[in-house]
């Protein structure tokens, strides 16, 4: 079955660059795009930023000059890294999975907390 | 980008009623090459991933119940949710899907009455 699981630090200090893998499986990264998205606690979601099936990538605007999205198809993984954390980077950071009309399949989330 | 405008931002229901949660793109999402509007609609509960429950603006996803029902089309859309249940309390946030970068609406949270 389909199955999208963030991991990554819990814990990164300001100005520090985050480093976050989603393993998935269940479907291919060849044939599915795959899509970050965060939400800050309590607050709404907010699309980071896409990798393509093809490789391509998209980005958040207001995210672009720190955030970069890659993969590695041999592991059934995409990673985002994103520098110059600030507090107001922390939150639940999603992978999730495009199925052409929108993301359906999306992985638990993985916490992190921007604190020194 | 394509800035969605979600309302309200709070709901307070009662079991049985009927909301109505509406979603305004600032572009048209209607794709001229399938004539499918592009506009998803998302349940989030606290501590939950959220959850598809609408696509192509009024396309149940399988296994959600006919009382979520999605409408609209071009920039104006609606998630009427019919006789509420205690279940159904949680956030819900509309996403265009129609270009990159994909947006958010801010989110509607339904409470109990």
């Amino acid at each position: 079955q389909v199955q999208l699981k963030e991991s990554g630090p819990g814990l990164v200090q300001p100005s520090q660059t985050l480093s976050l893998t989603c393993t998935v499986s269940g479907f291919s990264l060849t044939s599915y795009n795959v899509h970050w998205v965060r939400q800050p606690p309590g607050k709404g979601l907010e699309w980071m930023g896409r990798m393509r099936y093809n490789g391509d990538t998209s980005y958040n605007s207001a995210l672009k000059s720190r955030l970069s999205i890659s993969r590695d198809t041999s592991k059934n993984q995409v990673f985002l890294k994103m520098n110059s954390l600030q507090t107001d980077d922390t939150g639940t950071y999603y992978c999730t999975r495009d199925c052409g009309y929108t993301t359906d399949y999306w992985g638990q989330g993985v916490m992190v907390t921007v604190s020194s | 980008d394509i800035v969605m405008t979600q309302s309200p931002f709070s709901l307070a229901v009662s079991e049985g009623e009927m909301v109505t949660i509406n979603c305004k793109s600032s572009q048209s999402l209607l794709s001229s090459g399938n004539q499918k509007n592009y506009l998803a609609w998302y349940q989030q509960k606290p501590g939950q991933s959220p959850k598809l429950l609408i696509y192509y603006a009024s396309t149940r996803q399988s296994g959600v119940p006919d009382r979520f029902i999605g409408s609209g089309s071009g920039t104006d859309f609606t998630l009427t949710i019919s006789d509420v249940q205690a279940e159904d309390l949680a956030d819900y946030y509309c996403l265009q899907h129609y270009s990159s970068p994909y947006t958010f609406g801010a989110g509607t949270k339904l409470e109990l009455k």
